[in-house]
């Protein structure tokens, strides 16, 4: 089944390590994001790609690095992980910037 | 700055009955307006859109929504509601061609099903 596969799936991390969260869609989609998604915040963007070798800051980037080295993946990496980071994160997709999004089920993360 | 109000953090609903979730948005142009569910334990699905047209949107699951421009709202309905339905529900506003990196959404409205 097409869609966006995310690894892992849950994640308890020491505070000051380093983790990488993946992100693999199956669709040929151009566009790639990852979100955080904190309690009574909503969504928000960390950062996004909107084609294949460019990568973009969204609207809380600290802490996270991304790369986008072909259309299928998009990890997202905490250099140093602090508490503040405990979230969950979701990846998503979509055929062009301008179009409604595809999104995985979510990584929860905990730092501790 | 655009930004979205889903002023009920949570409504609960009895099995069989209608259904409004608010929505009010802010923004400086005509709006390209999402409403997107999230069940427990998974990602967001696109429930409905709207960007021009129709001001009356249909989507998937029986659902609808309204654009009132005058209003500045994009209330999502549903005339009877089932116990599946029992899910997080997310507005989103951004602009047409603007991107989905500027996409701002709401902080979500929890809907729990009663029988």
């Amino acid at each position: 089944i097409a869609g966006i596969t995310q690894a892992p799936t849950s994640q308890i991390l020491a505070a000051g390590r380093r983790m990488t969260l993946r992100c693999t869609q199956d669709m040929r989609h151009n566009a790639m994001y990852w979100y955080r998604q904190d309690l009574g915040l909503g969504l928000r963007l960390i950062h996004y790609s909107n084609t294949a070798g460019t990568t973009g800051k969204g609207e809380v980037p600290d802490g996270y690095s991304v790369s986008r080295a072909n259309t299928d993946d998009f990890p997202l990496t905490l250099a140093s992980a602090v508490p503040s980071q405990t979230s969950v994160y979701f990846c998503a997709s979509s055929l062009d910037r301008n179009q409604p999004q595809h999104f995985g089920d979510g990584t929860r993360l905990s730092i501790l | 700055a655009q930004s979205v109000t889903q002023p009920d953090i949570h409504i609960t609903v009895s099995e069989g009955a209608s259904l409004e979730l608010r929505c009010n948005y802010s923004y400086g142009a005509t709006p390209y307006l999402f409403w997107y569910v999230q069940s427990p334990g998974q990602g967001l699905q696109l429930l409905l859109k709207y960007f021009s047209g129709d001001t009356l949107v249909q989507g998937i699951k029986g659902f609808e929504a309204e654009f009132k421009r005058s209003q500045s709202s994009f209330n999502l309905r549903k005339p009877s509601v089932h116990w599946s339905d029992a899910a997080e529900y997310f507005c989103a506003v951004g602009g047409i061609n603007s991107g989905n990196e500027k996409l701002t959404f709401g902080t979500g409205t929890r809907l729990t099903i009663i029988p």
